[in-house]
């Protein structure tokens, strides 16, 4: 029954891997998302995908691209991992403007 | 873009007080001011959010209060519980910007019984 699902829950990996966090939500929303949120809470915005279409690239080194087979799925792929990257993400899904964000369980990165 | 900040970066409080936190926005164009509630090792939830076009809400013991023209916004939590304590968000967006909510960065509220 959950709304936005994300996993794995938790990854610990070498630097240098690459690696994929996966998410679907069942909430029928068009417009999806990936936050990360580091050691400090600060939450920041990634990706957004509107219905499988790229609509927000913030300043994210391109090690991190995002894939949206449909609009229920968005997934992070990371490649060449690096030690900065440790850090909790958390997928989202609104289902519009002005409306309640939905967020997965969170994903905790670590790479040692 | 939007830049979202939020003042105290900490509150702790006695049960029973209450607690405000305040947001400044710089985008004169967002419309829509959430507010999360995070506890310790779990997924942000929304408690209570506002509209442009309303300068108060209320639901129970929780209210938050916008001023447009000064672009500040504030949360409100009344006779806090010790369940009440958790990092607080504050964000503001619109649909132009893609839908985009930016986050200010956290108030971790403590409530001592």
């Amino acid at each position: 029954d959950t709304a936005v699902s994300q996993t794995p829950k938790y990854l610990v990996t070498q630097m240098g891997n690459d690696k994929s966090i996966k998410c679907e939500q069942n909430l029928g929303h068009d417009t999806m998302y990936w936050y990360k949120q580091d050691s400090k809470k600060f939450l920041k915005i990634m990706f957004s995908y509107n219905n499988k279409e790229l609509i927000i690239n913030e300043t994210v080194p391109n090690r991190f691209s995002p894939k949206s087979p449909d609009k229920a799925h968005l997934n992070l792929h990371i490649n060449s991992l690096e030690l900065g990257d440790s850090a909790v993400y958390f997928c989202a899904s609104i289902r519009g403007e002005g409306s309640e964000a939905f967020f997965g369980q969170g994903t905790r990165l670590t790479v040692v | 873009g939007e830049n979202v900040e939020q003042h105290p970066s900490t509150l702790s409080v006695q049960e029973g007080d209450s607690a405000v936190i305040k947001c400044t926005y710089s985008d004169s164009a967002s419309n829509y001011f959430p507010w999360y509630k995070q506890e310790l090792g779990k997924r942000p939830q929304l408690i209570i959010d506002i509209r442009s076009n309303v300068g108060e809400k209320k639901d129970q013991r929780i209210a938050v209060t916008l001023n447009k023209t000064a672009k500040h916004f504030s949360l409100h939590i009344t006779e806090t519980q010790p369940e009440d304590s958790a990092v607080y968000f504050c964000a503001a967006g619109y649909k132009a910007a893609g839908n985009k909510l930016t986050f200010g960065g956290g108030t971790r509220v403590l409530v001592k019984p």
